[in-house]
């Protein structure tokens, strides 16, 4: 079975923080996405990787960045985190895009920012 | 601007009932559109339809997708009190050779016993 497992399940930061959201896979894939969803508005990307050390940006990048020092591990940041920042943000991964497969998400986690 | 639009955005039947999932999208350079189901947690998939007219079915949860009026539609009969969830519907396009998700706002189904 895929795995994809983020490091918290629930976080409560404060206005100006520097915040790690760490997403690690088991399945080998090339494909990485971190997503957050509210409501109302549906899951909406931040920024994807297709391969270690490559980023890109998605509908909504601004505000975070993200790292991908290894295959299996893409994290968020947001360098000081602000209120309109608190949100559920989920993870996923994929085959590289020359196959057809879906992505796989993690749990999820739910940011609060105060 | 890619466009993924779901509807209803709520429903609420008696379990038994069949309910209608509706999804429309606007986008360029189509690969294939999913379905997910998301309960308290993560996502998890249920259909990935990239032609015309072929229904996918498992169980009692079926979908079909129309490439030429843009839409798919998930049917879900004799429905349970598990089926109750937030069903995403997302269609994977590719830009500038990436492949990403749209994802539309997703129908919250409620069943009622």
């Amino acid at each position: 079975d895929v795995k994809v497992t983020q490091s918290s399940r629930y976080l409560v930061k404060r206005t100006g923080e520097k915040v790690f959201l760490e997403c690690v896979q088991d399945m080998d894939h090339e494909n990485m996405f971190w997503y957050r969803q509210d409501p109302g508005l549906g899951l909406r990307l931040i920024y994807f990787s297709y391969d270690v050390k490559m980023k890109e940006k998605g509908d909504i990048p601004e505000g975070y960045s993200v790292s991908r020092e290894k295959k299996e591990r893409f994290s968020l940041i947001l360098e000081s985190a602000s209120t309109n920042q608190t949100s559920m943000y989920l993870c996923a991964s994929s085959l590289p895009r020359y196959l057809y497969g879906e992505q796989y998400f993690g749990p999820g986690t739910r940011l609060t920012v105060t | 601007e890619d466009k993924v639009v779901q509807s209803p955005l709520s429903l609420v039947v008696h379990e038994g009932d069949t309910v209608t999932l509706n999804c429309s999208y606007e986008v360029t350079n189509f690969r294939s559109l999913l379905w997910y189901k998301q309960e308290k947690k993560a996502p998890t998939f249920l259909f990935m339809l990239t032609s015309s007219g072929i229904e996918k079915k498992s169980g009692r949860l079926s979908s079909i997708l129309d490439k030429k009026e843009l839409f798919s539609i998930l049917n879900i009969t004799a429905t349970q009190t598990g089926d109750s969830a937030i069903y995403l519907c997302a269609v994977e396009v590719i830009i500038q050779g990436a492949q990403k998700l749209v994802f539309g706002q997703g129908t919250r189904l409620t069943i009622n016993p």
